[in-house]
Parts: C-alpha cells; sequence; structure tokens
C-alpha cells in the first residue's frame, strides 16, 4: 500500500501571508508527483505535474518543488488571497501503472481570512 | 482541456437502493477513471473503464458492487448498488490524455445514503 501523506491537514492564513504545505511520498518507483486546488462545490483542478527530481514549477502566486530521491514535494502561495482557500491534494504516480492510477493525499485545507 | 459533465450532481438515497452515475467527455479518450472521496479519506481509485473490455478494478472493489458500462469513447456509466450509509461519497470521473498529463475531473456526485 502507497503511502502519501500531507501536512498540515489544514491551515489558517491572513490575507498577504505567504505559506507552504509539504507531500510526502515513496522515494522509489516514481513516476510523477501531481497537485491538485480543490474548492468546495467544483471539480479538483490540476495545478502541476512533476516528474524531475528538482523540479520547480510555478503558476502566477502559486509554486512547487520536488525532491524524488528524499520523496517529499512543497507547494507554495505567494501573498495569499481569499479565493486561494480550497483543499490542496498532492497524488503520486508510481512507475508501470496506467496514467490514471494515482494516489491521493489526504489535503491540506486552506483558509484565507480577509 | 476535456470538459466533463457528470450526473446527477448529488443524490440522496435509501440503503438497499441503486444508483448509476453518468459521466459525459466532450472529446473521445482512451481510459476514464472513477474516484471516490468517503468523509475524512481520500480521494482512491475504484476502477478504470476501459472501452470495449471490461473495467478494471482496484483492490477493494469490486463488479457485483460497483458495475461499469462503457458503451463508447465518449460516455461511462458507474452504478452503486444496495447502498449502504458507508457508501456516502463524492464519486468523481475522470480522464487524462498520457502519461505525463492531469487528470481532469467532473463536478462529482455527492452521494448520502440514508
Amino acid at each position: 500500500i502507497l503511502n502519501v501523506e500531507q501536512s498540515p491537514q489544514s491551515l489558517h492564513v491572513q490575507e498577504g501571508d505567504s505559506t507552504n504545505f509539504t507531500c510526502s511520498f515513496p522515494s522509489s518507483n516514481f513516476y510523477a508527483l501531481h497537485w491538485y486546488r480543490w474548492e468546495t462545490a467544483k471539480s479538483p483542478e490540476a495545478l502541476f505535474v512533476m516528474t524531475l527530481n528538482g523540479d520547480e514549477k510555478k503558476k502566477g502566486r502559486i509554486s512547487a518543488t520536488l525532491n524524488t530521491k528524499e520523496g517529499y514535494s512543497y507547494l507554495y502561495i505567494k501573498g495569499s488571497q481569499p479565493e486561494d482557500s480550497a483543499t490542496y491534494l498532492c497524488a503520486f504516480h508510481a512507475g508501470g501503472t496506467s496514467y490514471g492510477k494515482l494516489t491521493f493525499g489526504q489535503g491540506t485545507i486552506l483558509t484565507v481570512h480577509p | 482541456s476535456a470538459v466533463i459533465s457528470q450526473k446527477p450532481s448529488r443524490d440522496i438515497c435509501q440503503r438497499g437502493t441503486s444508483l448509476t452515475i453518468q459521466c459525459q467527455v466532450d472529446s473521445q479518450v482512451t481510459m476514464m477513471f472513477w474516484y471516490r472521496q468517503q468523509p475524512g479519506q481520500s480521494l482512491t481509485l475504484i476502477a478504470t473503464a476501459n472501452q470495449g473490455s471490461e473495467a478494471t478494478y482496484e483492490s477493494g472493489f469490486v463488479i457485483d458492487k460497483f458495475p461499469i458500462s462503457r458503451p463508447n469513447l465518449t460516455f461511462s456509466t458507474l452504478t452503486v448498488s444496495n447502498m449502504s450509509p458507508e457508501d456516502s461519497s463524492i464519486y468523481l470521473c475522470s480522464v487524462a490524455s498520457s502519461y505525463n498529463s492531469p487528470l481532469h475531473f467532473g463536478n462529482g456526485t455527492r452521494l448520502t445514503v440514508t
């Protein structure tokens, strides 16, 4: 059984704060690491798909880093806004499995207060 | 990215009954993936729906409980059979185009079994 863990479980920040969350995953048999944002009553939205050790990706105020050797990824949000409030999910894609077969963490629930 | 329509968006059902969830994609896709999220748990893959062949179920999920149809490359259904309160979950269909592409999700079906 693959173990994908996210921390913290929830986070409350003030508008304008920068924040970051962690995703830990198996360091063996790695193929890709995905990040998604899931807002209430909407569908999960893809943020990043990361495949290379040392990879860094950025989308607006959100960025992510990847360390496949030690099995962790960080997601950073710079200058949080209330609209960033959502559950952030990471998902591990193991090598040798079909491309839709992801193992998800339980998510980090972010609340940004105005 | 693919546009995925899923229905119903929510339902409240009595135990012992069955519910069929429909998923329509606006483009042809080889594989469609059915996930569920039980309260407080991670998104978990139920099965992969393949056109022209039986679905591939993950460990812990069986065809008698979650029969899946895939009549063509743009449509799939998932039935939750003989429901119990433990089946109360969000059910999501999703698609991906390749190994390095993210999953695209429908809006989900929020099922409550009483």
